[in-house]
């Protein structure tokens, strides 16, 4: 079956680095996506890998490993308006995206 | 401001009712999704439309139908719906369904609350 793990919830301080995981079993890889979602409101792109390393962009990252399963999306000097759900995503060989529950990310002052 | 709209934003609707979710997407995009978003659960997609086309339907029971008259357009026509249908209904556009780097974006979505 098709799988994709990251954690549920993850609590972190203003200012500070948080890094949120997520693992993935899939039929086929056409890239891995990392979208935010504020409570009430539609998820939002923030990246988008394919292969292997790390994307930055401004104060986001986002990292794939393809051998190991494994992708991490790093938040930098975080603000509280970071607090949000970030869902992982995997494109399948279908081209349809399998998702991830989502990490809720909750920052402390 | 994504460039898709849903109507309406919230609702309820008893067991027997029939009623119609409504997305529209002003970005030029060729597929458009519907998705079920329940509490602490991965986003369940259900309808795939590419150039007008049903491409998928993942196993949805038959009291949920689609309808994509355009590629602009996209419906969801719901009936006899059950309790624990109640969810929130995303609808996403991308430019095309069958290529990889295929950003989705997504409407506000409808609260759906089944009675």
């Amino acid at each position: 079956g098709q799988n994709i793990d990251q954690p549920t919830e993850m609590t972190a301080t203003e200012g500070a680095i948080v890094q949120i995981n997520c693992t993935y079993q899939t039929s086929g890889f056409n890239g891995l996506f990392w979208y935010q979602q504020h409570a009430g409101e539609a998820p939002t792109f923030l990246s988008y890998n394919v292969l292997d390393g790390l994307e930055e962009k401004g104060r986001f990252s986002s990292f794939l490993s393809r051998s190991k399963g494994y992708s991490y999306l790093l938040l930098k000097e975080l603000q509280m308006k970071d607090s949000a759900s970030y869902l992982c995503a995997v494109m399948d060989s279908n081209y349809q995206l399998i998702w991830g529950a989502g990490t809720k990310l909750i920052i402390k002052p | 401001e994504t460039g898709v709209t849903q109507t309406p934003r919230h609702l309820v609707m008893g067991m027997t009712n029939k009623k119609s979710l409504k997305c529209e997407q002003h970005l030029g995009h060729n597929a458009m999704y519907w998705y079920k978003q329940s509490a602490k659960k991965p986003l369940e997609l259900m309808f795939v439309y590419n150039f007008k086309e049903q491409t998928e339907n993942n196993s949805v029971p038959s009291r949920f139908s689609p309808e994509c008259p355009n590629s602009s357009h996209l419906f969801l026509h719901l009936h006899t719906l059950q309790p624990e249908d109640s969810a929130l209904y995303l609808c996403a556009s991308s430019q095309d369904g069958t290529s990889g780097y295929n950003e989705q974006f997504f409407g506000p979505g409808t609260r759906l609350t089944v009675l």
